[in-house]
């Protein structure tokens, strides 16, 4: 059964740092990895696809990597910005059989970027 | 244009009431889904179609029943609702890939609901 944490569950940081989200999962055989971002009382935004087959991917700020084998990804936040505070998620798509197509989030990391 | 939208955005209803939330893509997406976040926030799948043909049935009680009449719409229907229902329920569609899986997944802005 895939099981998908994040580290640090919450993140408090001054604006223009950099920063690191984690996120871990324990089967490795999935279809790709997917990071949200989901700001209160809102739906969840789609940030970077990862697929299995890949390394990385990158949008403006934020690059997210994929270590399968070690079953672990990163979400960096360059220069980060008040308007980045929101909950961001990971979440794992299983290979075959009745996975296919299911999503296994993680926990989330509040993220608070403060002026 | 609203790529996923859910109707109605909350709800608030007593014990034992039977409610239905309606959720509509014009993505073009062949699979849809249904997942519920709990007060701690964590998201956990429920049902999905692809092609209007239930794929994923993950262990809901029988009281939630998903009815998909196409391709661009995915409605949860919920029976006797129960205290423990109160949650927010995100419907979510993606185009199921080939070799190399689904591919993004597009939420809509989820309906809060709320059993006294």
């Amino acid at each position: 059964k895939q099981e998908v944490t994040q580290i640090p569950a919450a993140l408090s940081v001054p604006e223009g740092e950099n920063l690191v989200l984690n996120c871990s999962f324990t089967d490795s055989a999935i279809y790709n990895l997917q990071w949200f971002r989901q700001d209160p009382g809102k739906g969840l935004t789609s940030l970077l696809l990862i697929q299995s087959s890949q390394r990385e991917q990158t949008s403006g700020r934020l690059n997210a990597s994929l270590d399968k084998s070690s079953g672990r990804s990163t979400l960096y936040i360059a220069a980060s910005q008040p308007g980045d505070s929101a909950t961001y998620l990971c979440a794992v798509s299983n290979a075959g059989g009745t996975s296919y197509g299911k999503l296994t989030f993680g926990q989330g990391t509040i993220l608070t970027v403060h002026p | 244009d609203t790529a996923v939208s859910q109707t109605p955005k909350y709800l608030v209803t007593q014990m034992g009431n039977d409610k239905s939330i309606k959720c509509e893509q014009n993505l073009g997406h062949d699979t849809m889904y249904w997942y519920k976040q709990d007060s701690k926030k964590f998201l956990k799948i429920m049902f999905s179609y692809n092609n209007k043909e239930l794929i994923i049935n993950e262990t809901v009680p029988n009281r939630f029943s998903p009815k998909s009449p196409d391709k661009a719409h995915l409605n949860l229907h919920i029976n006797s609702l129960e205290l423990g229902d109160s949650a927010v329920y995100f419907c979510a569609s993606s185009l199921l890939g080939g070799a190399e899986g689904v591919d993004t997944q597009y939420f809509g802005p989820g309906t809060r609901l709320t059993v006294l």
